[in-house]
């Protein structure tokens, strides 16, 4: 939807190896998300970004971190990865104030 | 408390029953989005609506500023309304805030 692929899809990876997730969008939005859903959580947003090199935290972003050199991808590392870290996660973009977000597949990642 | 409490978590239909999901929140928003994640994950964006009522074929989401509440009622259920609904708040920025969702379930 918009544009909006995240890879990889799937990963499985043991504990204390580094993460990097990949959003890439092709709509030229100029805000991007990374989100992490997990039960009885609903959606948390990690980090976001409102313009290349414009970063800023959210609500759970112990433990990683992202950068945005262009304005088509947004990447998610965990640096040293841990089991608490197992989870689905969601890239989004927003073009605008007053528009709806859209949401890439998601990626399933397992630590063990 | 979470700032965005949906209910209810769990809703099982029958085809062709009215549904309602609620959303109550607790903060001040410029705006609040229903969200739609079927099977398999994807996240689609439903309704965006900052004032009054909206309708989208079966689908209506109404919501109350005053009371700080929205409802999303589906008329004439069907199967293939399965899935989980998801209720988020814009606060400040371009930030939402996301209930936990109400997971549905329409029987044939």
């Amino acid at each position: 939807d918009a544009g909006i692929t995240q890879s990889p899809r799937h990963k499985v990876t043991e504990t204390g190896t580094p993460v990097t997730l990949r959003c890439h969008q092709t709509e030229n939005h100029r805000y991007m998300y990374w989100y992490r859903q997990d039960p009885g959580h609903g959606l948390r947003l990690i980090h976001y970004s409102y313009g290349v090199k414009d970063t800023d935290k959210g609500e759970v972003s112990d433990g990683y971190s992202v950068s945005r050199s262009k304005t088509e991808d947004f990447l998610l590392t965990l640096e040293s990865a841990t089991s608490s870290q197992t989870s689905v996660y969601f890239c989004a973009t927003l073009g605008g104030e007053g528009q709806p977000q859209h949401f890439g597949d998601g990626t399933r990642l397992s630590i063990l | 408390k979470n700032e965005v409490e949906q209910s209810p978590q769990n809703l099982t239909a029958q085809e062709g029953e009215f549904i309602t999901i609620n959303c109550s929140y607790s903060v001040g928003i410029s705006a609040l989005h229903w969200l739609q994640q079927h099977p398999g994950g994807g996240i689609v964006s439903l309704f965006m609506l900052s004032s009054g009522k909206k309708k989208h074929g079966r689908l209506i989401a109404t919501i109350n500023i005053q009371e700080k509440h929205s409802s999303l009622h589906i008329t004439a259920s069907h199967p293939r309304d399965s899935a989980v609904y998801i209720c988020a708040v814009l606060t400040s920025g371009s930030r939402l805030t996301f209930g936990e969702g109400t997971q549905l379930t329409v029987n044939p």
